[in-house]
């Protein structure tokens, strides 16, 4: 089981370009989640999605940013016109379904600059 | 929504002394209550978890205690080690997990030699 796959690892873009941070669960795992974490703070949720719905977006900026979990192949983090403030760590998370267990486990994130 | 403090924001120990790190949430319907450790620049990586029909559990070195009418959980490690220097933080969810993870500001130990 080759854990919670993200990439790229590092992302360097320009004020106004758009970033996509990918996503692959743990084999087996249908749940995932999107934190982001700024330098010296905790991580903040972001969204929860299970494949092709979007269950809870509490913590999604209402503009630029949008997530997907398509029934085949990664979950995507989008970013529209990236600016200096979206420069922070993603943090993608799975779970396995419910009733087989509940807990989380985190990918190696990606690290976004924006120039 | 969710609101879970942690204390302290930082913590020195000397090396085999215990770390005491607490927590408190706002949210009586919370039932998950699960501690990450974080070293620099990697990933969140779970150490221990304790749901709310538990009031203690330990693994090896570390314990997690649970005080359902005080809203409040501890992490405690005992014989520290250099190792154990992370970013720990509390988080707290319903549903036993299968629902959003609201995080504590994290405590950065530091184990002094």
């Amino acid at each position: 089981n080759a854990g919670v796959m993200q990439n790229p690892r590092h992302l360097v873009r320009r004020r106004g370009q758009e970033a996509r941070l990918r996503c692959s669960p743990m084999k087996g795992h249908s749940h995932v989640y999107w934190y982001r974490q700024l330098p010296e703070e905790g991580l903040k949720f972001m969204v929860y999605l299970q494949k092709e719905n979007i269950i809870d977006e509490s913590g999604m900026p209402k503009e630029r940013f949008s997530a997907e979990f398509p029934k085949e192949g990664p979950s995507i983090l989008r970013i529209q016109q990236v600016v200096r403030g979206d420069s922070a760590a993603y943090f993608c998370a799975s779970s396995p379904p419910r009733g087989q267990g509940e807990k989380l486990f985190f990918g190696s994130g990606t690290q976004l600059s924006v120039l | 929504g969710e609101n879970v403090e942690q204390h302290p924001s930082t913590l020195s120990v000397q090396e085999g002394d215990s770390a005491v790190i607490k927590c408190t949430y706002s949210d009586s319907a919370s039932n998950y209550f699960p501690w990450y450790k974080q070293e620099l620049g990697k990933r969140p990586q779970l150490i221990i978890d304790i749901r709310s029909n538990v009031g203690e559990k330990k693994d090896q070195r570390i314990a997690v205690t649970l005080n359902k009418t005080a809203k409040h959980f501890s992490l405690h490690i005992t014989e520290t080690q250099p190792e154990d220097s992370a970013v720990y933080f509390c988080a707290a969810s319903l549903n036993f997990g299968n629902e959003k993870l609201t995080f504590g500001t994290g405590t950065r130990l530091t184990i002094i030699p």
